[in-house]
C-alpha cells in the first residue's frame, strides 16, 4: 500500500520563476493538504483540497495555487518565486471527516530559489 | 489566533535518559492535540494524539496528557534510544476548524548520544 508520494524531491529555481510540485496521495485518500515548511521552522498550512476544490487557506498570497485533479492527485503552484519560498513543500492525505482522519504525510519536496 | 509553543533545541541526551519536551498551546474551546517525529530525510510521521482533556496519547514508549488547566500536552518517554533521535513537533488542530488543518510548533531537535 502505497503511502503519499511526492515529485520532485528536489528543484532549484530561479527568482521570478515559476514551479509546479506534485503529490498523490495514499490510496484510499481523498483529501490533501500542502504545508511550507522552512528551515528549522515547523510545518505552515497552505491549502486543503477536497473534491477538487480549495476548501480552506493559511496565510500565503494568491501566488499560490494549487489543483485537485479526479484521481485525487493534486499540484501546488507558485509564481513568480521570491527567495523566501525557498523551503521544504509537504503533502499529506487524509480522508474526508476532519478530526477523526489523521493526516499522512509524504517526504517532501526540497525548493531552493537561487 | 491558535497557535503552539514548544521548548527550543537542542535536546542532548545519553541512551536511557528521561526525556520531557514542553509543549503550551493557546486556542479558545477544546483543541485536539498531537506530537508528529521527522527523521532525517523524511516527512511527518504522528506519533501520538489526544483529542479531549485528561486524555493521555501514547505510542513507541512515549506518552502525553491534555492539561486544559495549564493548556499543555507535554512529550515523556522513560528511557530513550539512540533511534528516538529526531526533530519533535507538537500540533493543534483549531476546535471550531471545518477541516483537520494543523498548527505546529517549531520544533525540538533531540539527540540521543550513546
Amino acid at each position: 500500500d502505497a503511502g503519499v508520494t511526492q515529485s520532485p524531491t528536489h528543484l532549484i529555481k530561479t527568482r521570478g520563476q515559476q514551479v509546479t510540485l506534485r503529490c498523490s496521495p495514499k490510496s484510499g485518500h481523498d483529501t490533501v493538504s500542502w504545508y511550507q515548511q522552512a528551515l528549522g521552522q515547523g510545518p505552515q498550512f497552505i491549502f486543503q483540497y477536497y473534491e477538487e476544490e480549495e476548501r480552506q487557506r493559511g496565510n500565503f498570497p494568491d501566488r499560490f495555487s494549487g489543483h485537485q485533479f479526479p484521481n485525487y492527485s493534486s499540484e501546488l503552484n507558485v509564481n513568480a518565486l521570491l527567495l523566501g519560498d525557498s523551503a521544504l513543500y509537504l503533502c499529506a492525505s487524509s480522508l474526508e471527516g476532519g478530526l477523526n482522519s489523521p493526516l499522512h504525510f509524504g517526504n517532501g519536496t526540497r525548493l531552493t530559489v537561487t | 489566533g491558535d497557535s503552539v509553543t514548544q521548548m527550543e533545541g537542542p535536546v542532548t541526551l545519553s541512551e536511557e535518559a528521561f526525556l520531557t519536551i514542553n509543549c503550551t498551546y493557546t486556542a479558545t474551546g477544546y483543541p485536539s492535540l498531537f506530537w508528529y517525529v521527522q527523521y532525517p530525510g523524511e516527512g511527518l510521521q504522528l506519533l501520538l494524539k489526544a483529542t479531549k482533556a485528561d486524555d493521555k496519547g501514547s505510542n513507541k514508549g512515549f506518552e502525553a496528557t491534555y492539561r486544559k488547566e495549564t493548556t499543555s500536552f507535554h512529550l515523556e518517554k522513560g528511557s530513550v534510544q539512540v533511534s528516538d533521535s529526531a526533530v519533535y513537533f507538537c500540533a493543534l488542530t483549531p476546535p471550531r476548524g471545518a477541516t483537520n488543518k494543523l498548527i505546529f510548533g517549531t520544533g525540538t531537535l533531540l539527540a540521543v548520544q550513546p
